[in-house]
């Protein structure tokens, strides 16, 4: 059983661009969440997805930064307008249902230079 | 969800056990106690998880104290793979709002 899949592990952006991650929960699992880790930081929440829905998107950026987690297909973590600031690791978890056990996966790099 | 207090950082000898203490004095009735590491430049790793009673698995045994105020992580025979940041996280698990809040960690050293 495969974990929680991310791609790109590594991105590289310049100021301006956008930046798509993508995150491919463990089967069977239909609740998604993104953590940020600036570097040297903790992690902090950003959101909380289930299928087509956004449950929680206290810890997101007003500006620039959406997610989404369609029907079919990984759920999206979309930066737009990069700035140097949004250089991080961006993780993934999933879990099957409510209150179940949350698993990460290893993390997309993003760099923005 | 409650609040936990952890030692900034541990040492520990080689094949010695790794005893990670976590202070949890806010813990309400329905939060569990999840611990989690990070290993350099990797996702976040579950490790156990209890509610009051001890739990054990292949990786490790979580004491909870009676009273649920604290807890600790054991690694019976710590090796250098070990050496990460472990997170003591109390959670709601019932209803929305049960995503994973982390705190700053322990930094565990296993030294040779």
């Amino acid at each position: 059983n495969a974990g929680v899949m991310q791609n790109p592990r590594h991105l590289v952006r310049r100021r301006g661009q956008e930046a798509r991650l993508r995150c491919s929960p463990m089967k069977g699992h239909s609740h998604v969440y993104w953590y940020r880790q600036l570097p040297e930081e903790g992690l902090k929440f950003m959101v909380y997805l289930q299928k087509e829905n956004i449950i929680d998107e206290s810890g997101m950026p007003k500006e620039r930064f959406s997610a989404e987690f369609p029907k079919e297909g990984p759920s999206i973590l979309r930066i737009q307008q990069v700035v140097r600031g949004d250089s991080a690791a961006y993780f993934c978890a999933s879990s099957a249902i409510v209150g179940n056990t949350i698993y990460f996966g290893e993390g997309s790099w993003l760099t923005v230079v | 969800d409650a609040k936990t207090t952890q030692p900034t950082s541990m040492d520990c000898a080689e094949g010695r056990a790794a005893n990670l203490p976590c202070n949890h004095s806010t813990i309400s009735g329905n939060e569990y106690v999840y611990w989690y590491r990070q290993i350099h430049s990797q996702g976040p790793q579950y490790i156990i998880h209890g509610l009051k009673n001890n739990e054990t698995n292949e990786m490790a045994s979580l004491i909870i104290t009676e009273d649920r105020k604290s807890s600790t992580l054991i690694l019976p025979h710590a090796t250098l793979r070990d050496t990460a940041v472990y997170y003591c996280i109390v959670r709601l698990t019932l209803n929305a709002g049960n995503m994973l809040t982390f705190g700053g960690g322990t930094r565990l050293m296993v030294k040779p």
